[in-house]
């Protein structure tokens, strides 16, 4: 059983196009974190959400965490080939705890 | 600042052989994850060391794979021997203490043959 579950798992969009992913789990997450991973690299980490209903944004990109703290959603405005990747979230389910990963979401921008 | 190290990039062995991994974390960091990555899947975390004290090795196959983390700094991960469904992206991560910012290295990808 996913604990968190991403979708969509692949998605392919021209350049300049809006998307959203979304990380959605039945488990309450104390925080929950996105990353970005590019081939032949490490995840590298992108932002992390504490409060439920928290909405950070890092330039083109919005995160919003969930009112209950059990999903959150990534959205991209007019994406560029520059942001492919494998988005990926992740949480502890409490405390001290080592992070779950989602399965991830693979993204392809086309130029 | 230089990230965290791992070596090798890239590794090839026939199965029943044994594979080291090394990785060398951000200077300062206590804590130190080895994931492993399978392809189209988010990274599963095999061991989770604070200093030099495993603390989280639930999910790592006991019979086949080992770590160390001597003198709290660098760690090696070894499989002896390999089988053909260990082929994967092996991920080292590092951060100030569990409660902080993970960063990844690059990762080995090791295939079985």
């Amino acid at each position: 059983t996913q604990l968190l579950e991403q979708s969509p798992q692949f998605l392919s969009i021209q350049e300049g196009e809006n998307l959203t992913v979304y990380c959605n789990s039945s488990s309450v997450f104390s925080s929950l974190q996105w990353y970005r991973q590019e081939p032949g690299e490490g995840p590298v980490l992108l932002v992390t959400v504490v409060t439920g209903g928290e909405v950070k944004k890092l330039k083109r990109l919005t995160f919003q965490f969930g009112d209950a703290r059990k999903d959150s959603s990534l959205h991209i405005t007019a994406a560029q080939p520059g942001d492919t990747g494998l988005y990926l979230c992740a949480g502890p389910l409490s405390g001290n705890t080592p992070l779950v990963f989602g399965k991830g979401t693979r993204l392809s921008v086309i130029a | 600042e230089a990230g965290v190290v791992q070596s090798p990039r890239y590794k090839i062995i026939e199965k029943k052989q044994p594979v080291a991994f090394w990785c060398n974390p951000i200077s300062g960091h206590n804590t130190l994850y080895w994931y492993l990555q399978n392809l189209g899947q988010g990274p599963e975390l095999l061991i989770r060391y604070e200093n030099e004290e495993a603390v989280d090795d639930s999910q790592l196959p006991k019979d086949r794979f080992s770590a160390e983390r001597l003198k709290g700094v660098d760690s090696t991960l070894k499989i002896q021997p390999a089988e053909l469904g260990d082929s994967a992206v092996y991920l080292c991560a590092s951060s100030l203490n569990t409660y902080n910012e993970q960063f990844f290295g690059p990762g080995t990808r090791l295939t079985v043959l």
